[in-house]
């Protein structure tokens, strides 16, 4: 079946460090990719997508690219702010179904 | 626009209580979702609706039943609570099963 993995946290770096967090899939055909965030206290909310192979989502300085021969997706930030701590979710939407799958998070703390 | 909501935010069940969980979407979508998020283990799907009138089975249903009552609301019951069902409970809702789905801001459930 459909799954998502992606790297162990915590993470934790220095306010302007770069970022990197690891997601690779595992599905058949052609899924839709996405990085979901979660704030504190808070729900999850949409960072970025991309429905097919080789496009890039970008949001709020936040980079992923659809990468087909890899399955991966993973997500990047040439500067991290105090403000981006949260816990970063990947996710996968097959075509065939409506659940989402998603990673097991991963945890940031970005330190002044 | 609200988005997603749910009722309420946080809640206290003893064993074998009962309770609904409530979910509202302004966005005029068709398909709704319940998820739950367990420590270290991302959000698992419980029940969808592809559309209004319609309900279907996710990972994890067991304990559970679904209403969608209108196109706009979408309950989770738990008719017997047990401990194994402490969790935060995510409702999201999408235009359709292939669209981008958005998360309501969750409900912290402890079942003691």
């Amino acid at each position: 079946g459909d799954s998502v993995t992606q790297m162990e946290g915590p993470v934790t770096l220095s306010e302007e460090a770069f970022l990197t967090i690891n997601c690779t899939y595992t599905a058949t055909g052609y899924p839709s990719l996405f990085w979901y965030v979660q704030y504190p206290g808070e729900g999850l909310q949409l960072l970025l997508k991309a429905t097919k192979a080789d496009d890039k989502g970008s949001n709020k300085g936040f980079e992923a690219t659809y990468r087909k021969e890899t399955t991966s997706f993973h997500l990047e930030k040439g500067s991290v702010q105090v403000s981006d701590s949260a816990v970063y979710f990947c996710a996968l939407h097959s075509n065939s179904g409506y659940a989402l799958n998603f990673g097991k998070g991963t945890s940031l703390l970005v330190t002044p | 626009n609200a988005g997603v909501t749910q009722t309420p935010k946080f809640q206290v069940l003893k064993t074998g209580q009962s309770m609904t969980l409530q979910c509202a979407q302004d966005m005029n979508h068709n398909s709704m979702y319940w998820y739950r998020q367990d420590p270290g283990m991302g959000l698992r799907l419980i029940y969808y609706s592809a559309s209004e009138g319609t309900t279907d089975k996710g990972e994890v249903p067991n304990g559970y039943n679904v209403s969608r009552l209108n196109k706009r609301e979408f309950s989770l019951r738990l008719e017997s609570a047990a401990p194994s069902q402490t969790s935060v409970y995510f409702c999201a809702s999408s235009f359709d099963g292939r669209d981008t789905q958005y998360f309501g801001p969750g409900t912290r459930l402890t079942v003691l």
